[in-house]
């Protein structure tokens, strides 16, 4: 099983802050790379799926960038507000792991008032 | 939201005996997953689904099988529970695999004496 990794573990922040972490993943066989963000007692709710080289998807006050050469995305929370608390989860597909999602171990978000 | 229900929601139960999770959709999605979460170790797919009577392993499929004889339901069934098999369950359906996005049922809490 190849691994997606994600940084920082955790991040605790101001509110008004912005904010990014980051996903890695294989370069190799890419084929689709998704954002879910997950409230503590709540199910995963997905931000993005992403597939292209280059690709950028904006949803309210956060974004995410994807490299599929280098094997990297980036999500940018603008603002930070207390109810963007949550964990935030990468998950990449790779066409030869016959299509099923690896996910990261997630980046855990705390927004102080 | 997606119609996604999982039973039971929680569950104690004791080591070796047998532990069947149901999952029902309303959707009519094609996909059907089985995930555990655990701390540290973020989501892990056990089996999907990919039709009535179609399954496949995924990651940490050892000591769990399914079964999908409708489209509408997932059943996982612990054989004989051990405890390391005490986690957080959740299901998850798609349209497509892999492209597109997973919607996540509210999780079933499993507990192993």
């Amino acid at each position: 099983i190849l691994n997606v990794e994600q940084s920082p573990q955790s991040l605790h922040v101001q509110e008004g802050d912005s904010t990014n972490f980051t996903c890695s993943f294989p370069s190799s066989n890419f084929y689709a790379l998704h954002w879910y963000r997950w409230e503590t007692a709540k199910s995963p709710e997905a931000l993005f799926v992403m597939t292209l080289n280059g690709d950028e998807k904006k949803k309210g006050r956060i974004s995410a960038t994807l490299n599929t050469k280098e094997g990297y995305s980036y999500l940018y929370i603008k603002g930070s507000q207390p109810e963007d608390s949550a964990t935030y989860l990468c998950a990449s597909l790779i066409y030869n792991q016959g299509g099923k999602l690896i996910f990261g171990q997630g980046t855990e978000l705390s927004v102080k008032p | 939201d997606a119609g996604i229900t999982q039973s039971p929601r929680h569950k104690v139960t004791e080591t070796g005996t047998p532990v069947t999770l149901r999952c029902h959709q309303t959707e009519n999605h094609r996909y059907m997953y089985w995930y555990r979460q655990d701390p540290g170790h973020g989501l892990r797919l056990i089996h999907y689904s990919y039709g009535v009577k179609d399954t496949d392993k995924g990651e940490v499929s050892d000591g769990y099988s399914v079964s999908r004889s409708k489209t509408e339901d997932f059943l996982l069934t612990l054989e004989s529970a051990t405890s390391s098999q005490t986690s957080v369950y959740f299901c998850a359906i798609s349209r497509e695999m892999g492209t597109d996005t997973q919607y996540f049922g509210p999780g079933t809490r499993l507990t192993v004496l």
